[in-house]
């Protein structure tokens, strides 16, 4: 099983439509969540942190569900600059100290 | 104003001739990392060094090697590039690699390979 997984997507949406990434992750001991936004031959960059309770940034929130292992990104009113992958990302912590990425999920948003 | 700069932005290299890929940093971070993306897949660590200490992922081939002269420096070398080589190599920074605070990507080098 993979150390996390995504919806392979892609995802076609019109603008002002609300989408819904999920993620499922393999390690328990799994500490800190992500989720980054790549547009095409571009670098990660990070969209938001995930947080147990759930957070919200403005048409952006972020959920996790430890029990489950699995962590959602929802985004509102869709703009056409969402355009982009969506990568979850996760750090296990410990002395690793570094991220795994999902492989991603590619979002179209259509006028 | 940069904080972690990617040289050359894209990079065309002979199949088996020698090529680095050279990442430098701003931030004084401890940790820094070398990720290799090929086309529509996820990231995948190849090392990192925290300070001096290298860190090699179990499944990165021998033709990957990394240097860090000094904090600020850190080097990726493909001793004898093949074709499935060529993606994207991301380097990043972190402080201390624990806590979040400081994820930073550089732009990447493409790196084709012919």
């Amino acid at each position: 099983r993979k150390e996390v997984e995504q919806d392979p997507g892609p995802f076609n949406v019109p603008e002002g439509a609300t989408v819904a990434f999920n993620c499922t992750y393999s390690n328990s001991a799994s500490q800190s969540f992500f989720w980054y936004r790549q547009d095409c031959r571009k670098e990660p960059k990070l969209l938001m942190s995930v947080y147990s309770s759930g957070n919200e940034d403005g048409r952006f929130t972020a959920q996790l569900n430890r029990a489950s292992q699995y962590i959602s990104l929802l985004i509102r009113d869709s703009k056409l600059s969402d355009s982009a992958t969506y990568l979850c990302v996760v750090i296990s912590g410990g002395s690793n100290y570094k991220l795994t990425f999902g492989k991603g999920t590619l979002l179209t948003v259509n006028p | 104003d940069a904080m972690v700069i990617q040289n050359p932005r894209y990079q065309v290299t002979q199949f088996g001739k020698p090529v680095t890929l050279s990442c430098s940093q701003t931030l004084n971070h401890n940790v820094m990392y070398w990720y290799q993306q090929k086309s529509s897949q996820a990231p995948k660590l190849l090392f990192h060094y925290y300070d001096k200490d290298f860190n090699n992922e179990a499944d990165t081939p021998d033709n990957f090697q990394s240097r860090r002269p000094n904090t600020s420096f850190c080097f990726l070398d493909i001793r004898s590039p093949g074709l499935g080589d060529a993606a994207m190599y991301l380097c990043a920074t972190s402080r201390d690699g624990v806590t979040f605070g400081g994820y930073t990507f550089g732009s990447g080098t493409r790196l084709t390979v012919v």
